[in-house]
Formats: C-alpha cells, sequence, structure tokens
C-alpha cells in the first residue's frame, strides 16, 4: 500500500516554456501532499505542502508565480513551472501521507532539463 | 526552525559487517517523528525506519534499528549484516507532530553515501 506516482518522469523543455508534473496517490487519498526539489548530490528540499481545495503553501524563497500548484482532487496535484529557465533544471519529488500516521511515501521523482 | 545534521558525508563498510549512521537534530518542539530514507541510484526514496519521539523504545525493521537519544537529540541508524544492495544515500529525515499550519513537510540532512565493499 502507499503508492505515489509521478508524471512524467524525465521532461526535456525549451528556456521559456511552461511544464507540467503530476502526482498521484494510487491507493490512498491525501488531502496534503508535498512537493521537494534535489539537485544534483544534495538534499531534498521541501518547495510546497499543497492542500486539496485550497491555496498551496509556499517555502521561503520559492516562487509562487513560477511554481503553480494545483491540488484538484484528494488524489492529484500538480507542480507546473512556469517560463522554465536551465536554473529550473532539477529533480522535482513529490510526497504524500496517508492518514495522520506521520509517514510520507514518494513519487519516483521527475527529471526536469531546461535547454 | 528545524535542523538535521548528518556529519559524514560518505561510510564504507564490508559486506556482512554492522555500520552505523549518525544524525543529530535540533528542534524546540516536543513531539515529532524522525525518519531515515534510503535513496539508490535510481532515486526513489525509500522509507528504511521510523521513530515516534514519544515513544522510548528504539524502533527496528529487520536488519535495521535506531539508537535514539531525546535528550542528547540523537538518532542514529544502524545497519547489520550490511549486503551490496544497502548501498545507497541515506537522508535523515524530521517531521513535526504538529498537524497543518504548513508544519507538515520533512526537513532533510544532508545525507550520508552509504559503500558496501564485498
Amino acid at each position: 500500500g502507499a503508492v505515489v506516482s509521478q508524471h512524467p518522469s524525465w521532461v526535456i523543455c525549451k528556456s521559456g516554456t511552461s511544464v507540467k508534473i503530476e502526482c498521484r496517490s494510487l491507493d490512498f487519498q491525501a488531502t496534503t501532499m508535498f512537493w521537494y526539489r534535489q539537485f544534483p548530490k544534495q538534499s531534498l528540499m521541501l518547495m510546497a505542502t499543497s492542500n486539496e481545495g485550497s491555496k498551496a503553501t509556499y517555502e521561503q524563497g520559492v516562487e509562487k508565480d513560477k511554481f503553480l500548484i494545483n491540488h484538484a482532487s484528494l488524489t492529484l496535484s500538480t507542480l507546473t513551472v512556469t517560463s522554465a529557465h536551465p536554473e529550473d533544471s532539477s529533480f522535482y519529488i513529490c510526497s504524500a501521507n496517508p492518514g495522520q500516521e506521520g509517514t510520507q511515501y514518494f513519487g519516483p521523482g521527475t527529471r526536469l532539463l531546461v535547454l | 526552525a528545524q535542523t538535521v545534521t548528518q556529519s559524514q558525508p560518505e561510510m564504507s563498510v564490508q559486506e556482512a559487517e554492522t555500520v552505523t549512521l549518525s544524525c543529530t537534530y535540533d528542534t524546540s518542539e516536543s513531539d515529532y517523528y524522525l525518519f531515515w530514507y534510503k535513496q539508490p541510484p535510481s532515486r526513489q526514496m525509500i522509507l528504511v525506519i521510523r521513530q515516534e519521539a514519544y515513544k522510548q523504545q528504539n524502533a527496528t525493521e529487520n536488519r535495521f534499528s535506531v539508537n535514539f537519544q531525546k535528550a542528547a537529540k540523537s538518532f542514529s541508524l544502524k545497519i547489520s549484516d550490511s549486503q551490496l544492495g544497502d548501498a545507497a544515500m541515506y537522508f535523515c529525515a524530521y517531521r513535526s507532530a504538529f498537524v497543518g499550519g504548513g508544519a507538515d513537510g520533512l526537513t532533510f540532512g544532508k545525507g550520508t553515501h552509504l559503500i558496501i565493499q564485498p
């Protein structure tokens, strides 16, 4: 149980375009999902908390207009990187936790390369 | 704000031996969760073990166990009978037990690269 999927796993785009990444909880409902970013050989950094039916909560230093988050249902959150630039190239990972038990389960991640 | 420190960027152990990975954290909260996650080359984050701060008993999962010292704010991971498949990055993570208010996300340490020598 507690499976989280992400799509796409890999995306290459041109500078200035927008990219949407989907995160789905496959066998549980999640009112809250989380988006992390991981640069090569570094740790995961929390970008934002996605709340079903309400606005996302962004961490300090994360541009909410660049990283648009929509949590339209109890099993789907999307992250849209708007007007992507090469410095946005990174590994983006989502997570969710079933219930209030505290454990977060992670999706397999999305590698974004902006040319 | 909470911080998590992993002071060992890399550790190496012989197959079948035991290795301990260190983690310390800083928090003013009394109730929280601590985790060890494993990230193999595929980069999929895999939960290894979790510990609730209110529990005094150290968590164990098969060959994996923790030494949780709440007063010292220390949370080390012991891997017994190391196997080649244990080779990965290991991240220690903290999560507040307070639900809501933006306090649900995980705070990660910088990670420890574990090498298993055959």
